[in-house]
C-alpha cells in the first residue's frame, strides 16, 4: 500500500467550477501536508503548506486536512484554464526528511 | 521561478554510460533533495543532503550516488545506465527541517 494515495484522474471540469482534489494517507505520523501544482515540463510548484488538521485558505485555494480520517483535500474556486495542471499532494513526518508524494491528479479546466 | 537551478535540461545517453546532473539550491537553503519522477512511479525520493552531509536516503540504487559541495550545490551521478533509468530527475531545496521543498525544473534523462 502506498503511503499517499491519489486518484490520477484525469479530471475535466468547465471554467468557473469548484474543483475538489483529494488524497488519503496511511502513515499516521505525517504532521505536515502540502499541495504542489506541476505544469507540463516544469517542476512541482508549492501551492499550500499546512500543519496537522484544519483548513487553510489562500486566494482561490483552500486546503483541508482531516487527520482522524487521514484525508487531505484541495479546493479550487472559480477555476481558470490556467489551473490546468497536475496536482500533487504530499505528507511529511515532523523531523524526518522524506516528503512522500501521491501519484498526482491531472486536471483540465475547459473554457 | 523557484530559485533552484538544474542543469542540463535534457540528457540523452546510451545504456551503460554515466552521467552527472547538477543542482544549485535557492540562496540560503542548506538542504538539497533529489527526486526521480517516472510515469508509473510518480515522484520518488532518492536522497537528501544537509550542509554537505548525507541526511536521508530513499529508494536510491547503488549505481546512483550524490554529493553536496561546500558552496551547497549538489550533483547526482548515475552510472551503468539502463533503459529503466529514463525519467525526470528533480532537485529541491529547503532552508530547514519541516519547511516546504522548492523544486527546480528538472533534468529529463533519456537512455537509449
Amino acid at each position: 500500500q502506498k503511503e499517499v494515495e491519489q486518484d490520477p484522474g484525469p479530471l475535466s471540469v468547465p471554467e468557473g467550477a469548484i474543483v475538489s482534489l483529494n488524497c488519503t494517507y496511511s502513515n499516521s505520523a505525517f504532521q505536515y501536508f502540502m499541495w504542489y501544482r506541476q505544469y507540463s515540463r516544469k517542476g512541482p510548484e508549492l501551492l499550500m503548506y499546512t500543519y496537522s488538521s484544519g483548513n487553510k485558505e489562500d486566494g482561490r485555494f483552500t486546503a483541508q486536512v482531516d487527520k482522524s480520517s487521514k484525508y487531505i483535500s484541495l479546493f479550487i474556486r472559480d477555476s481558470q484554464p490556467s489551473d490546468s495542471a497536475t496536482y500533487l499532494c504530499a505528507g511529511l513526518i515532523q523531523g524526518a526528511q522524506k516528503l512522500v508524494f501521491g501519484q498526482g491528479t491531472r486536471l483540465t479546466i475547459n473554457p | 521561478d523557484s530559485g533552484v537551478t538544474q542543469t542540463p535540461k535534457h540528457l540523452i545517453t546510451a545504456t551503460g554510460q554515466r552521467v552527472t546532473l547538477r543542482c544549485s539550491p535557492r540562496s540560503g537553503d542548506l538542504s538539497v533533495y533529489w527526486y526521480q519522477q517516472s510515469l508509473d512511479q510518480g515522484l520518488q525520493f532518492l536522497i537528501q543532503y544537509y550542509n554537505g552531509e548525507e541526511r536521508a536516503k530513499g529508494n536510491i540504487l547503488e549505481r546512483f550516488s550524490a554529493q553536496q559541495f561546500p558552496d551547497l550545490h549538489s550533483e547526482l551521478n548515475l552510472s551503468s545506465l539502463e533503459l529503466g533509468d529514463s525519467a525526470l530527475y528533480f532537485c529541491a531545496s529547503s532552508p530547514r527541517d519541516n519547511s516546504p521543498l522548492h523544486f527546480g525544473n528538472g533534468t529529463r534523462l533519456t537512455v537509449t
